[in-house]
């Protein structure tokens, strides 16, 4: 069954350090997310990404945070320099519908800031 | 803005009961609701989305309904066994956005 598939499963970095996270979505989806759930808190949603744009982001998606979309399967996310706050776990998703379409997961990245 | 809750937050329960998760959204112009399973330290696992136009969706044990007038839906899950014990997390995804709104889950514990 096709799956979502993200990498580092867990990465730890110094604060001020560049991190990118990376994801191969569902071959035949369009569109890509990331979502992010600090420990004990609910997931949140990052940023939308399709064609090859940011369609939607969160106040949370701020200038330290970017999307790629480097080749045809890769889907990344870069936090350019982390703080302690952005220890969390981060998810990848992937759709082929917009608005009916099932969400489909990664395992999930987790970041460690020290 | 969508917002969404699950009660309650904690349920445990003996194997082979049946058993109701509860989660209610405040914006009823919602396109669809799925219902997700975390285990400790993992991934989301969908296991049901019900379109707007739906009044229920069914899985094996699992069946899901959505009443979007009194903007509530329910996860039953039959005959539940340990290995069911997770968190259980439904989602909304309204008109005006793109994105999944979370609650904030209910974690089971099925006891053998």
């Amino acid at each position: 069954e096709p799956e979502v598939t993200q990498t580092p499963s867990h990465q730890v970095t110094q604060m001020g350090q560049e991190v990118i996270l990376r994801c191969v979505p569902i071959s035949n989806h369009l569109y890509f997310y990331w979502y992010r759930q600090i420990l004990g808190q609910k997931v949140e949603f990052l940023v939308s990404f399709y064609n090859n744009e940011i369609s939607e982001k969160s106040e949370i998606f701020d200038d330290q945070f970017s999307v790629e979309r480097p080749d045809g399967s890769n889907f990344t996310l870069k936090i350019r320099s982390t703080k302690l706050e952005d220890s969390a776990m981060y998810f990848c998703a992937s759709t082929r519908a917009e608005f009916t379409g099932e969400l489909f997961f990664g395992e999930g990245s987790r970041l460690t800031v020290l | 803005k969508q917002e969404v809750t699950q009660i309650p937050a904690a349920l445990s329960v003996p194997e082979g009961e049946n058993l109701v998760l509860n989660c209610s959204f405040t914006d009823s112009a919602i396109y669809n609701l799925q219902w997700f399973r975390q285990d400790p330290g993992k991934g989301l696992t969908s296991l049901l989305l019900i379109q707007s136009s739906q009044r229920e969706q069914t899985s094996g044990r699992l069946n899901a309904s959505l009443d979007k007038s009194s903007g509530r839906s329910t996860l039953y899950i039959a005959a539940s066994q340990p290995g069911d014990s997770a968190t259980y997390l439904c989602a909304g995804k309204t008109g005006s956005a793109r994105q999944l709104t979370f609650g904030s889950g209910t974690q089971l514990t099925v006891l053998p």
